[in-house]
C-alpha cells in the first residue's frame, strides 16, 4: 500500500476559519516531513517542514504537528485567506531503502469568501 | 540565486517520438529528483540522481524511460517511443543533501498526440 496517506482529499472552509490536513506514514525510520503548496499550473512550493526530533513547528499562520508514536503529522492553517486556496501535499521518505519522497495524494483546499 | 530550471516548459510529441526533458539544479545542489504528475493527481517519484550516478530508480518504468546527470550540464529525463499515457507534467527537484529540502522546478508539460 501507499507509504503516505493524506486526508481529506477536498476541504472547504469559510474565510477566517482554520483548516487541518492530516497524513499518516508507515515507515518508522522516517525523520523528515515537508508540506508543499501547489497552485493551479504551478510548481509545488515548500511551505513548512518538520523533523522527527520536534513535535511542533510554527510559521505565522501555518503550523505542523508530528506524533511519532501514532505515525501521523498534520498541517494547520489559521485565519484562512482566499490566497490559501490551493492543493496541499504532505510527503515522507519512500521507505524500503528508496531515497525519494513519497507524496500524499493531495488536499484541495477551498476558501469560501 | 537562480532556482531549479527546467526546459522546455511545454513539449508536444507524436506517438513513437522521443522526448528529452532537462533540469538544472539550484546552485550548490548535487541531488536531483524527477517526479511525474498526472492531471488532478499527486506527484509520483521516478528517479533520484547525484552527479554521474543513479542512486534510486525504483519509480521509473522499466522500459523506454532513462535518466542521467552528467558531470557537466543538466540532468536529462529521456522517454523513448512516447505513448499517449506518457502525457503528464514532469517536475524536477534538487536538494543540497539527502533528506534536505527539495526545491521544485517549474515543470515540463508533455503532451503526446
Amino acid at each position: 500500500g501507499e507509504n503516505v496517506e493524506q486526508h481529506p482529499s477536498t476541504l472547504s472552509v469559510q474565510e477566517g476559519d482554520s483548516a487541518v490536513i492530516k497524513c499518516t506514514y508507515s515507515d518508522s525510520a522516517s525523520n523528515y516531513f515537508p508540506w508543499y503548496k501547489q497552485e493551479l499550473g504551478k510548481r509545488p512550493q515548500l511551505i513548512i517542514d518538520i523533523r522527527s526530533n520536534v513535535g511542533e513547528k510554527k510559521d505565522q499562520r501555518i503550523a505542523v504537528t508530528l506524533n511519532k508514536t501514532a505515525k501521523h503529522f498534520s498541517l494547520h492553517i489559521t485565519e484562512t485567506q482566499p490566497e490559501d486556496s490551493a492543493v496541499y501535499f504532505c510527503a515522507g521518505p519512500s521507505g524500503g531503502g528508496a531515497d525519494g519522497l513519497t507524496f500524499g495524494k493531495g488536499t484541495h483546499l477551498i476558501i469560501q469568501p | 540565486n537562480a532556482g531549479v530550471m527546467q526546459n522546455p516548459r511545454h513539449l508536444v510529441r507524436r506517438r513513437g517520438q522521443e522526448a528529452r526533458l532537462r533540469c538544472s539544479p539550484m546552485k550548490g545542489h548535487s541531488h536531483v529528483y524527477w517526479y511525474r504528475q498526472l492531471p488532478e493527481e499527486g506527484l509520483k517519484f521516478m528517479v533520484y540522481l547525484q552527479k554521474e550516478n543513479i542512486i534510486d530508480e525504483s519509480g521509473m518504468p522499466k522500459e523506454r524511460f532513462s535518466a542521467e546527470f552528467p558531470k557537466e550540464g543538466p540532468s536529462i529525463l529521456r522517454i523513448q517511443q512516447v505513448v499517449r499515457g506518457d502525457s503528464a507534467a514532469y517536475f524536477c527537484a534538487s536538494s543540497r543533501d539527502i533528506q534536505e529540502t527539495q526545491y521544485f522546478g517549474p515543470g515540463t508539460r508533455l503532451l503526446v498526440l
